[in-house]
């Protein structure tokens, strides 16, 4: 079935680096790709999206290409700050079953001062 | 600020206890979800409503029962819990089941004794 498959976190940065959390999928047909940031205490929000290959998805200094030949949504902001702090969720559409967000295990991200 | 509101933030209850968790979006959306998001896992869903039928049941077991009154609100009706229930719940949105993105409530932390 399809699936999504984060890095493993906890990824600890200092403010002001280079962030990178890889995702890649698993799909039959055709997805639509995300990125969902849920920080303490709070539900998940919409960071990003993607609805074919090559486009770039991008909000708040974030981007994200879906790259269907890698099968990749890899999330990317240039420097962090520390409000970035949070847990990161790469998520599909399924395109079987459009009811449907898979998501994967999510990566926590850490940027001290 | 959220969109979509969920009552009560945390829910203490014991395991013969009844109790409801409530939803409520004004967005005009005609979808409606809850999930179950356990400790550092993503979440999982457990029903959806389209236009206020219950159009997905992913095998939940009966002491959770879910009720749409109507297209602004989302209930999920607890009964005869067991420890293994204590989760963030989340109720999420979208304009028509299958559309993206999902608009997620900051959720209610349930915790059962």
């Amino acid at each position: 079935g399809d699936s999504v498959t984060q890095m493993e976190g906890p990824v600890t940065l200092s403010e002001e680096a280079f962030l990178t959390i890889n995702c890649t999928y698993t799909a039959t047909g055709y997805p639509s790709l995300f990125w969902y940031v849920q920080y303490p205490g709070e539900g998940l929000q919409l960071l990003l999206k993607a609805t074919k290959a090559d486009d770039k998805g991008s909000n708040k200094g974030f981007e994200a290409t879906y790259r269907k030949e890698t099968t990749s949504f890899h999330l990317e902001k240039g420097s962090v700050q520390v409000s970035d702090s949070a847990v990161y969720f790469c998520a599909l559409s399924d395109p079987s079953n459009t009811d449907k967000l898979i998501f994967g295990t999510g990566t926590r991200l850490q940027v001290f001062p | 600020d959220t969109e979509v509101t969920q009552t009560p933030k945390h829910l203490v209850m014991g395991m013969t206890n009844k109790k409801s968790l409530k939803c409520e979006q004004h967005m005009g959306h005609r979808a409606m979800y809850w999930y179950k998001q356990k400790a550092k896992k993503p979440p999982e869903l457990m029903f959806v409503y389209s236009y206020e039928k219950l159009s997905i049941n992913e095998s939940v077991p009966s002491r959770f029962s879910p009720e749409c009154p109507n297209s602004s609100l989302l209930n999920l009706h607890l009964h005869a819990l067991q420890p293994e229930d204590s989760a963030l719940y989340l109720c999420a949105s979208s304009q028509v089941a299958g559309s993206q993105p999902q608009h997620f409530g900051d959720g209610t932390r349930l915790s059962i004794l």
